[in-house]
């Protein structure tokens, strides 16, 4: 299976600390994303990092990427309560980069 | 508008019922998707329409029938389902950039559905 797998399963922290997700995957990629989950609804997508693309910001998130070792992160600075979901990885891939595959995810909790 | 719209937002079926999700997007995207989630699990890919045309089918049972009436619309024929196909079954979009790797996919709120 091409699934990545994400680290930690959950993560609890306070407010105004940083952040971080892991994720790792097993095949070449087009791209990989980060998107968000809040109480089992729509997923929200965060950001996209092109296979070519080592590092990426977008206001308090940054995302590397390391092909060579298959692994991603993500980075959430000064995190607030709001920031409390599920956070998943995705890989994109096929014959048109469509085909999206996710991983196990990780549970935020932010405590105010 | 951002928005990918699903309804109904919550259906509760039997076995033996047959019943149909639906998705709508206005942002001109041309590749749509169904995706299953099962609680405290990634989605999962089932199907991907690109231009209207059925692209990628997850070897999903045939109890599950898609249908692309036109690029705004996406419809997912349920029959004869089983209490394990209980699940949240999300919708998303994109504009389907046929491969130039930078397709961002916009996600409905989705539907939860319950087989009885």
């Amino acid at each position: 299976s091409q699934q990545g797998e994400e680290d930690p399963q959950a993560l609890s922290i306070q407010e105004g600390e940083n952040a971080t997700m892991n994720c790792s995957y097993k095949t070449s990629i087009n791209n990989l994303q980060w998107y968000r989950q809040n109480s089992g609804r729509g997923l929200v997508h965060l950001i996209l990092i092109r296979s070519n693309e080592r590092e990426k910001h977008s206001g308090r998130l940054r995302v590397t990427l390391d092909t060579s070792k298959k692994s991603s992160s993500l980075l959430i600075t000064a995190s607030r309560a709001a920031d409390t979901a599920s956070y998943f990885c995705a890989t994109a891939w096929g014959i048109y980069g469509n085909k999206l595959v996710f991983g196990a995810g990780t549970i935020l909790r932010v405590k105010s | 508008d951002t928005e990918v719209t699903q309804t109904p937002k919550h259906l509760v079926m039997g076995m033996t019922n047959k019943k149909s999700l639906k998705c709508e997007q206005h942002m001109g995207h041309r590749a749509m998707y169904w995706y299953k989630q099962k609680a405290k699990k990634p989605p999962e890919l089932m199907f991907v329409y690109s231009y209207e045309k059925l692209s990628i089918n997850e070897s999903v049972p045939s109890r599950f029938s898609p249908e692309c009436p036109n690029s705004s619309l996406l419809n997912l024929h349920l029959h004869a389902l089983q209490p394990e196909d209980s699940a949240l079954y999300l919708c998303a979009s994109s504009q389907d950039h046929r491969g130039a790797g930078t397709d961002t996919q916009y996600f409905g709120p989705g539907t939860r559905l319950t087989v009885l």
